[in-house]
């Protein structure tokens, strides 16, 4: 049964602190994604990565880095978090080629006071 | 760019069939794909169509119109467990065949 997990389901942390998601995924895909998930505005990509060490930015980058220094793992670093990144964030990966659907983790529901 | 559009909401039978539509303009078309959201869950895979015309499986069919910019979701014989958000995504080539989503449907499944 393929697996993307993530590390935290809920997570709470303070204006100014440094935040770390992690993801994990099982299925050897090339592609993982991150999105963030807001009421009224879908899924949106903030970062995403076709290899190790690569990564690139999607349509919401600012505040957020990551990492990639394993094929099966992605990390979302955000530098010193805001109460407007206060959010849903979900992992996803996926194939390189073919239909590539994107398989994702179960999400972790951060909370910025 | 691309713009996606379905409505936000909708209200059907159980037993019912119910059609939630998606119409998109994107410049790379490379695909689109539905995705079933329970509240508080992943989304989860359940079509992709790539060429005109409809895709079965099981009780959900998905249709597509390149041409239109238009896609629906059929659900037919509705369960309670049906009721959750439906995303249509778009992959887009020119967008490094990302993903491209919907703010989606929420379908509620009433007795």
């Amino acid at each position: 049964d393929v697996k993307v997990t993530q590390s935290s389901r809920y997570l709470v942390k303070r204006t100014g602190e440094k935040v770390f998601l992690e993801c994990v995924q099982d299925m050897d895909h090339e592609n993982m994604f991150w999105y963030r998930q807001d009421p009224g505005l879908g899924l949106r990509l903030i970062y995403f990565s076709y290899d190790v060490k690569m990564k690139e930015k999607g349509d919401i980058p600012e505040g957020y880095s990551v990492s990639r220094e394993k094929k099966e793992r992605f990390s979302l670093i955000l530098e010193s978090a805001s109460t407007n990144q206060t959010s849903m964030y979900l992992c996803a990966s996926s194939r390189l080629s073919g239909r590539n659907e994107q398989f994702f983790g179960p999400g972790t529901r951060l909370t910025v006071l | 760019g691309q713009n996606i559009d379905q409505p936000t909401e909708m209200t059907a039978t159980e037993g019912a069939i119910v059609q939630i539509n998606c119409t998109y303009q994107t410049s790379g078309f490379n695909g689109l794909f539905w995705y079933q959201q329970h509240a508080g869950e992943a989304p989860t895979f359940l079509s992709y169509n790539v060429l005109d015309g409809l895709e079965e499986k099981g009780r959900f069919s998905s249709f597509l119109s390149r041409s239109k910019g238009y896609s629906y979701l059929l659900l037919k014989e509705l369960q309670m467990k049906d009721s959750a958000s439906y995303l249509c995504a778009v992959r887009d080539q020119t967008g490094a065949n990302n993903l491209f989503f919907g703010t989606g449907t929420r379908l509620t499944v009433i007795p």
